[in-house]
């Protein structure tokens, strides 16, 4: 079974920081892996996804994450907070062998201060 | 292109009524999902179609829920004889099935529908 596991329900830093992000998976076999990011009352964006192609994977606003195999991790960075970056975000993985089904962690709050 | 999108966004209904929830996914999109999301928590997948064809359900469905997509296009989620435990947003996304950069399934999702049953 697929489980994604994000370490910190809440993150707080400041404008500027680095931004990390937690996340772990638990598969036997390297799943597809995604950020998404939610705003408070709306739906969830992609930020971006890994797909067994690059290891390290560029996203939208600055975001990255490198995928490693050997910690079974797929974190999330910014090297710069901005204010704007204060949501939600969720990991997720997608099994190879039903890529129908997303299994979501639990999600982390960041929160920017000024 | 629009992107996916649901309706209501918000629905108060008291417990024991029934709700009704409609998707309309990205235009050429054949695969439609709805996850259900309670605060604090990620998103619950609930069911998956192709086209008009479901093909998977959870078994967080319960008899109560249903979902249809009888033309392929549009899809409806009912949540009959409310209880208060169903109380979440209802999100739907969409995805095109064997997308050309072999990158698998990238799922959209729309804004949600928020359901408080009182």
């Amino acid at each position: 079974a697929q489980s994604v596991t994000q370490l910190g329900s809440h993150v707080s830093v400041s404008e500027g920081a680095l931004v990390l992000l937690r996340c772990n998976y638990s598969s036997s076999v390297p799943p597809y892996l995604f950020w998404y990011v939610q705003y408070p009352n709306q739906g969830l964006q992609l930020l971006l996804k890994y797909t067994s192609a690059a290891t390290l994977v560029k996203g939208i606003n600055g975001f990255e994450a490198e995928f490693k195999k050997s910690e079974t991790s797929f974190h999330l960075t910014k090297p710069s907070a901005h204010m704007s970056d204060a949501a939600e975000y969720f990991c997720a993985v997608s099994p190879l062998y039903n890529f129908n089904k997303f299994y979501f962690g639990s999600g982390t709050k960041l929160n920017v201060k000024p | 292109d629009t992107g996916v999108s649901q309706d209501p966004r918000h629905k108060i209904t008291k417990r024991g009524q029934n709700v009704t929830f409609r998707c309309d996914p990205i235009s050429e999109h054949n695969r439609l999902y709805w996850y259900r999301q309670t605060l604090g928590q990620g998103p619950e997948f609930l069911t998956y179609f192709q086209n008009e064809a479901q093909l998977e359900k959870s078994r967080l469905l319960s008899d109560r829920f249903s979902a249809e997509r009888p033309k392929g296009s549009f899809s409806t989620l009912e949540i009959q004889r409310t209880e208060q435990g169903d109380s979440a947003m209802y999100l739907c996304a969409s995805s095109l099935a064997g997308d050309r950069d072999g990158s698998g399934n990238t799922i959209y999702f729309g804004e949600g529908s928020w359901l408080t049953v009182v």
